[in-house]
């Protein structure tokens, strides 16, 4: 598909277990955000990506929480060790920039219950 | 330390009634500035952006928003309102901040148009 996809759309685990969250940007797309959307927040930063540079990891919650972007491509965020605080809806999106203009696409999300 | 303010939370208008949105931003240097929108059930959408220029710029649906420099605000307008409007509105700021850009959400408006 042309948009940002990710999986699984839906994931329930339970306290203390680990889980992966795939992102799959829009090919061509250099840059690449993860945000965490909990209810009636705003978008929260986590981590973002921008070619091959080392990402900006200032988002990130706890060291818990960790993201790799491999061959500038897909991605994936692990949160190990949940906690049931870490129940939201993970978005990415990813960008092309442009001269310093550049516009967010966003995923359907990931929405993360933890029991 | 940079921030964007929505202080709209909840707003309910009837059809055809006029919608103005707030958004304040807190950001030195040069911005560029968002409109997502989120309906129900769906992804969050681009609604509209300024990068430079003219300061009022026109979105899909009819929605526009003008940049007011001095106000350091970001309003998003629609002169009539479907009910197809109802849906949650973000505005978003993007510069450069420590060598990366990085966006800054605001915590959203819940808009609901009655029927």
């Amino acid at each position: 598909g042309a948009g940002v996809s990710q999986s699984p759309s839906n994931k329930v685990t339970e306290k203390g277990k680990d889980v992966e969250l795939r992102c799959d940007p829009i090919s061509g797309h250099t840059a690449l955000y993860w945000y965490r959307q909990s209810l009636g927040q705003g978008l929260e930063f986590l981590i973002y990506f921008q070619g091959n540079s080392a990402p900006d990891k200032s988002g990130l919650p706890s060291d818990r929480f960790s993201a790799e972007r491999t061959g500038g491509s897909v991605s994936t965020l692990t949160i190990q060790r949940t906690q049931q605080e870490d129940s939201a809806v993970y978005l990415c999106a990813s960008s092309e920039r442009l001269a310093g203009q550049e516009t967010q696409y966003f995923g359907p999300g990931t929405r993360l219950l933890v029991l | 330390a940079q921030s964007v303010s929505q202080h709209n939370h909840h707003v309910i208008l009837s059809e055809a009634a006029s919608l103005e949105l707030g958004c304040n931003y807190s950001y030195g240097g040069t911005v560029n500035l968002f409109w997502y929108v989120q309906y129900p059930g769906q992804h969050l959408q681009l609604l509209l952006k300024y990068f430079s220029g003219d300061p009022l710029v026109k979105g899909i649906k009819g929605f526009e928003a003008e940049f007011i420099k001095s106000k350091f605000s970001f309003n998003l307008r629609k002169p009539s309102v479907q009910w197809s409007d109802t849906a949650e509105y973000f505005c978003a700021v993007n510069g450069r901040d420590s060598g990366t850009y990085k966006y800054i959400f605001g915590t959203g408006t819940r808009l609901k148009v009655l029927a």
